[in-house]
């Protein structure tokens, strides 16, 4: 049973330019959430992706944003990168069973973004 | 808004000894989910052990177990007979219940070396 997978492994950009990771869930689950971690500290939640569609969302200004697709497969995209951008980016995938129930999330092995 | 704090940024533990990482939180919530996870240089993101909030037995796995003090909202990891293994990035996280809140909040995250 595979696990979550994310691609590509790295990334480099420059200042401006646009990226797009993705990320493919855990056999059986629905959801897919996104994580940010800068160098050194813990990570953050950017949104969150069912049905299709963004259920819930961080901190985070437009320039970030997704997509689910039917299989479940989600993409993160930022467009305008800026330097502060650079991080692990990790996915996470669910199975959303509904309110007060243990939906655990399993992580993929991150995307790193560096941006220059 | 809950927050998790993560107070030690580092810590030590000799081979086969036993370590204590420390995390307390902020919630007004009664029912919740806590969770430590591992973060090995391999950045992949593993669960370690979890404890629900409304069950006062605090969680164990194997050589890993918490000390759970709802009322004090701590929330330890205690690591016996320490393995080379066990070095890691330990983030204690807190996830709500319901289900606009499915989503991870991280501490910053605690650096454990295992001596030899």
């Amino acid at each position: 049973d595979a696990g979550v997978t994310q691609s590509p492994t790295h990334l480099i950009k420059t200042r401006g330019q646009q990226v797009t990771l993705r990320c493919s869930p855990k056999s059986g689950h629905d959801t897919v959430s996104w994580y940010q971690q800068a160098l050194g500290q813990g990570p953050q939640f950017i949104f969150q992706y069912y049905e299709e569609e963004e259920r819930q969302r961080g901190n985070f200004p437009d320039r970030f944003s997704g997509h689910q697709f039917p299989n479940y497969s989600s993409e993160l995209n930022v467009n305008a990168l800026l330097l502060g951008d650079s991080a692990l980016y990790l996915c996470a995938s669910s199975f959303l069973q509904g309110a007060y129930t243990d939906n655990e999330q399993f992580f993929g092995p991150g995307t790193r973004l560096t941006v220059l | 808004a809950q927050t998790v704090t993560q107070s030690q940024p580092e810590m030590s533990v000799q081979e086969a000894e036993t370590v204590t990482l420390s995390c307390t939180y902020d919630t007004s919530e009664s029912d919740y989910y806590l969770f430590w996870y591992k973060q090995p240089p391999s950045r992949q993101m593993i669960l370690v052990i979890r404890q629900e909030a409304y069950k006062q037995q605090n969680a164990t796995e194997n050589r890993f177990s918490v000390n759970f003090q709802k009322a004090a909202k701590s929330f330890s990891l205690k690591i016996s007979d320490s393995q080379l293994g066990d070095a890691a990035m330990y983030f204690c996280a807190y996830r709500s219940p319901t289900l606009d809140g499915n989503k991870l909040v991280f501490g910053a995250g605690t650096i454990l070396r295992v001596k030899s």
